[in-house]
């Protein structure tokens, strides 16, 4: 099964919002509301900032928020900040009967 | 503090094998589901494994089936990935992550650890 598709890099100045996309199938994204969101700096842990669609884990600020729309999740960061410079990865439970969860290739969030 | 710091990566030959270890501290640990995700080199995150808290059921993706075996130890409050017949694709960031809640499947995962790194090469 292939990775949610989101795309690979996107670049914002500090202060400014961006959104990142992610985009499935009906076999995940578009039937469950099991869609979660890491930010991942190298050499790091990924640490969880959304799931369940929309729901921030406590101590995550709320810069960050997330939706979803037919097969297609996106997550906005507002008020960019240098440290939000990282890798964001969407996932999605999926009802293949040998995965049980699905990953996004990753978009590397550049904070110029 | 809730901490998963995994070991045992290193270097294998191809066809090597190696156990990987995760060591879990700060919470419940035989309250939960926990999975081996991995990352190879400048590419995405794979969920590669799972096992319930009482280690009675297991998931694999598709590709690993029959090579690799994730295993706990609730007393050790210890993960395992038992990795066999290593081939060069294996290489990879592999870390542990914790089910974001309990009892059952949350499908997402709340506490990760840093990572050890694996590579297969002769």
């Amino acid at each position: 099964q292939s990775a949610l598709t989101q795309p690979a890099s996107v670049s914002a100045s500090p202060g400014q919002s961006i959104t990142i996309s992610c985009t499935g199938t009906s076999s995940d994204v578009g039937d469950y509301n099991y869609v979660s969101w890491y930010q991942h700096h190298p050499g790091s842990a990924p640490k969880l900032i959304i799931y369940d669609v929309g729901e921030r884990p406590s101590g995550v600020s709320s810069r960050f928020s997330a939706a979803k729309s037919a097969t297609t999740a996106s997550l906005t960061i507002s008020g960019l900040q240098p440290e939000d410079e990282a890798t964001y990865y969407c996932s999605s439970y999926t009802d293949s009967s040998t995965l049980h969860v699905l990953f996004g290739g990753g978009t590397k969030l550049n904070v110029l | 503090e809730v901490q998963l710091v995994e070991s045992g990566g290193g270097l294998v030959q191809p066809g090597g094998s190696l156990r990987l270890s995760c060591a879990a501290s700060g919470f419940t640990f035989s309250d939960y589901v926990m999975h081996w995700v991995r990352q190879p080199p400048g590419k995405g995150l794979e969920w590669v494994a799972r096992i319930t808290w009482n280690g009675r059921s297991t998931g694999y993706v598709d590709s690993l089936k029959g090579r690799f075996t994730i295993s706990r130890d609730n007393t050790k409050t210890s993960l395992y990935l038992q990795m066999d017949n290593l081939r060069p694709d294996d290489t990879a960031v592999y870390f542990c992550a914790k089910e974001g809640g309990s009892p059952g499947y949350y499908y997402h995962m709340d506490i990760w650890g840093k990572g050890t790194t694996v590579t297969v090469s002769s």
